[in-house]
C-alpha cells in the first residue's frame, strides 16, 4: 500500500493477556518508530529501528514490551501480561534515511488502540 | 528533563486571525531537525513543516511558517489566516542527528478556532 499500515486498529485485551501489534511501513523506508500515545497527550517514544537493527529501545516502559523487525520491513510490538496502564494508542511511523534531499519526516500509520480491561 | 516544551496546553483563536504556537527545545547537538505535526480529532498525524538547525532561513509551507530562533532554542509555529479546519492538536518534535536520529515529541497544544 501507499501508506503505513497498522493492525489491528482496535484491540481489547483482558489484563494478563499477551498482545501483538503489527506495522507495515512504506516500502523503502529504512527507519521505523513506535510511539505510545495516551489520550490528550503527545506521542511518547518507545523504540526505533534502522533496517533490522534496533538502535534505541530506551522508551520501552518495562521488560513486558518487546519489538522486532527481523527482515527490516514489517515490525511487531509485543506486550506481554498486559496491564490497565498499557491502554493507549500505539503509533507506528516510518521514514526515509535522513539525507540531503529529504528531511526524514515521519509518516504515521492510523494507530492501534489497545484497551486493557 | 523535557527536551521539547510546549507551554500552551490550549488556545482559542478567532477565525482568520494569525496564531503562534510556542515550542522550545533542549539539545547540545549542533545538528538537529525540528518538526511540527497536526493531529485532528480523527487521530491521524499530519506533517506540517520542518526546520534544520543549519538552515539559514525560516521554513515556510503555505499558511505555515516556523519562527526559528536558534540562540533561544525556540521553534514557534505560525499559522496565518486561521481556518476552522485548523482546530486540532499540534505537536512540536525534534530529531538529534548527531545521536541515534530518534524523534521525540512535545506534549502538544490544542488549538480551537472560533467562528
Amino acid at each position: 500500500g501507499a501508506g503505513v499500515s497498522q493492525s489491528p486498529r482496535y484491540k481489547v485485551a483482558k489484563r494478563g493477556q499477551d498482545v501483538a501489534l503489527r506495522c507495515d511501513p512504506i516500502s523503502g523506508h529504512v527507519s521505523l518508530f513506535w510511539y505510545q500515545q495516551a489520550l490528550g497527550q503527545g506521542p511518547e517514544f518507545l523504540t526505533y529501528f534502522q533496517n533490522e537493527a534496533q538502535l534505541d529501545k530506551s522508551g520501552l516502559p518495562s521488560d513486558r514490551f518487546f519489538a522486532e523487525r527481523p527482515e527490516g520491513s514489517v515490525s511487531t510490538l509485543k506486550i506481554q501480561r498486559t496491564q490497565q496502564e498499557d491502554s493507549a494508542v500505539y503509533l507506528c511511523a516510518s521514514s526515509l534515511a535522513l539525507g540531503r534531499e529529504n528531511t526524514g519526516e515521519l509518516f504515521f500509520g492510523e494507530g492501534s488502540r489497545l484497551t486493557v480491561l | 528533563a523535557q527536551k521539547i516544551t510546549q507551554t500552551q496546553p490550549g488556545m482559542f483563536v478567532q477565525e482568520k486571525e494569525a496564531v503562534t504556537l510556542d515550542c522550545t527545545y533542549d539539545t547540545s547537538d549542533p545538528s538537529y531537525g525540528l518538526f511540527w505535526y497536526k493531529q485532528p480529532s480523527s487521530g491521524e498525524m499530519i506533517f506540517l513543516i520542518y526546520q534544520g538547525s543549519y538552515d539559514q532561513q525560516n521554513a515556510t509551507e503555505g499558511r505555515y511558517s516556523l519562527n526559528f530562533q536558534k540562540a533561544r532554542k525556540s521553534a514557534n509555529l505560525v499559522i496565518s489566516a486561521s481556518q476552522l479546519g485548523d482546530s486540532a492538536m499540534y505537536f512540536c518534535a525534534m530529531r538529534e542527528e548527531g545521536r541515534d536520529d530518534k524523534i521525540i515529541f512535545g506534549k502538544g497544544t490544542r488549538l480551537h478556532i472560533l467562528p
